[in-house]
């Protein structure tokens, strides 16, 4: 199994061009989500996805869409780069088995907006 | 709501020292309460977990209990190595909170020889 792999590693931005960045795992697991982490503030939730055809608001979503269409990929898009949306992203996958769930990360994307 | 608090890094320990980070949460009910390791360049890995109170979660060496008196959950590991250098989040999730962890803000660790 690859895991949780995203893609690309790093991008750079300019204020206001849009991009998505990728997520899939092959784990087949249920739930999936970004989080966002910078310096000092951890990582903060932006959207989360229960199962294909179901995303919701984390922490920190303005700025950010998403969509399940499948179990494996969960794309995250800036529709609009802002130069605060710098920040490295993770995506994550879990299932729930008795009531425990624990979180499986990926290597993340460094993103940088000019 | 909900929060996680760590103690303020950077931690810088000697290899065969102690090692304690301080977490504290807030949150109703019975959470379950991680330790997430970052090593440098990488995603956060899964180093240990507690899912009720009193539960000692360990790995590597890593233990930490999960103290509901107290809402703490420190990290603990007796002797560290230079390869214990890393980041260092603690993390809790609601039961039925499926897909949500509430993150510490991250302890750096350094270890020197």
């Amino acid at each position: 199994n690859a895991g949780v792999t995203q893609t690309p590693k790093f991008q750079v931005l300019k204020t206001g061009q849009s991009m998505t960045l990728q997520c899939a795992q092959d784990m087949n697991h249920e739930y999936m989500s970004w989080y966002r982490q910078d310096p000092g503030m951890g990582l903060r939730l932006i959207h989360y996805s229960v199962g294909a055809g179901i995303t919701d608001q984390g922490e920190v979503p303005n700025g950010y869409n998403v969509s399940r269409s499948t179990t494996e990929d969960f794309p995250l898009r800036l529709l609009s780069a802002a130069p605060s949306q710098t920040s490295v992203y993770f995506c994550a996958s879990s299932y729930d088995l008795a009531g425990e769930e624990t979180q499986y990360f990926g290597p993340g994307t460094r993103l940088l907006v000019l | 709501g909900n929060s996680v608090t760590q103690m303020e890094g950077p931690v810088t320990l000697s290899e065969e020292a102690f090692l304690t980070i301080n977490c504290t949460y807030t949150a109703t009910g019975y959470p379950s309460l991680f330790w997430y390791v970052q090593y440098p360049g990488e995603g956060l890995q899964l180093l240990l977990k507690a899912t009720k109170a009193d539960d000692k979660g360990s790995n590597k060496g890593f233990e930490a209990t999960y103290r509901k008196e107290t809402t703490s959950f420190h990290l603990e590991k007796g002797s560290v190595q230079v390869s214990d250098s890393a980041v260092y989040f603690c993390a809790l999730k609601h039961s039925g909170n499926t897909g949500k962890l509430i993150f510490g803000q991250g302890t750096t660790l350094q270890v020197k020889p």
